[in-house]
């Protein structure tokens, strides 16, 4: 199965900030990349699909970036609502799913 | 309006069965292909396995191939995950979530998750 490392495990920021994720799979999956939020009790939201297209209704604040092996999602100002625990996921079946970055108030 | 509606939470015994069904609707059942999907206490996610609605073909994630179970009922636009043998290690949150048929893509709408708790 496709490994996925997703770092940091934790990050504190503060409204306004530039937020970075990455993601690295253990093995090319081209394009085959999405990004979910997630919030306490909650299903998954999907926020990227495709390594950069942004989904339907998601503010443009969000953005991501990679194909191949590295990936990155881009929060340019983060926003109160923001505070939630990030996902990266590869499609190639068997699916695989880095384990979450948690982006907390600094 | 997309909806997959799960069914309500479950405790269970180690050693039992559980059936998490996922009702769909606002869409062509068929057209998509539903995927499950569990999250354990303060874990990542974690892929079981999917079912082409349309023909019942089904792919298993092979941690689970010996112990799942997903089947469909077109005619009620739902889709089914059967777990058997549980241990205390399957206490978890369960997920459907569906993907358009054909395509290599995530999903875009999911269930609302149904905690299942395994307890003696």
């Amino acid at each position: 199965d496709i490994q996925m490392t997703q770092s940091p495990s934790t990050l504190s920021a503060s409204v306004g900030d530039r937020v970075t994720i990455t993601c690295r799979a253990s093995q090319s999956i081209s394009n085959w990349l999405a990004w979910y939020q997630q919030k306490p009790g909650k299903a998954p939201k999907l926020l990227i699909y495709e390594a950069s297209s942004l989904e339907s209704g998601v503010p443009s604040r969000f953005s991501g970036s990679g194909s191949g092996t590295e990936f990155t999602l881009i929060i340019s100002s983060l926003q109160p609502d923001d505070f939630a625990t990030y996902y990266c996921h590869q499609y190639k079946t068997p699916w695989t799913f880095g384990q979450g970055t948690k982006v907390e108030i600094k | 309006q997309v909806q997959l509606v799960q069914s309500g939470a479950e405790v269970k015994k180690p050693g039992a069965s559980v059936k998490v069904s996922c009702k769909t609707s606002g869409y062509t059942f068929t057209t998509y292909v539903i995927h499950w999907v569990r999250q354990a206490p303060g874990q990542s996610l974690e892929w079981m396995g999917w079912i082409d609605t349309d023909n019942g073909n089904t792919r298993y994630s092979q941690k689970f191939h010996a112990r799942v179970t997903i089947t469909r009922d077109t005619s009620a636009s739902t889709a089914d995950m059967e777990l058997s043998s549980l241990t205390s290690e399957d206490t978890a949150v369960y997920f459907c979530a569906r993907v358009l048929s054909g395509v290599t893509a995530g999903p875009d709408y999911w269930g609302q998750g149904t905690l299942v708790t395994v307890s003696s």
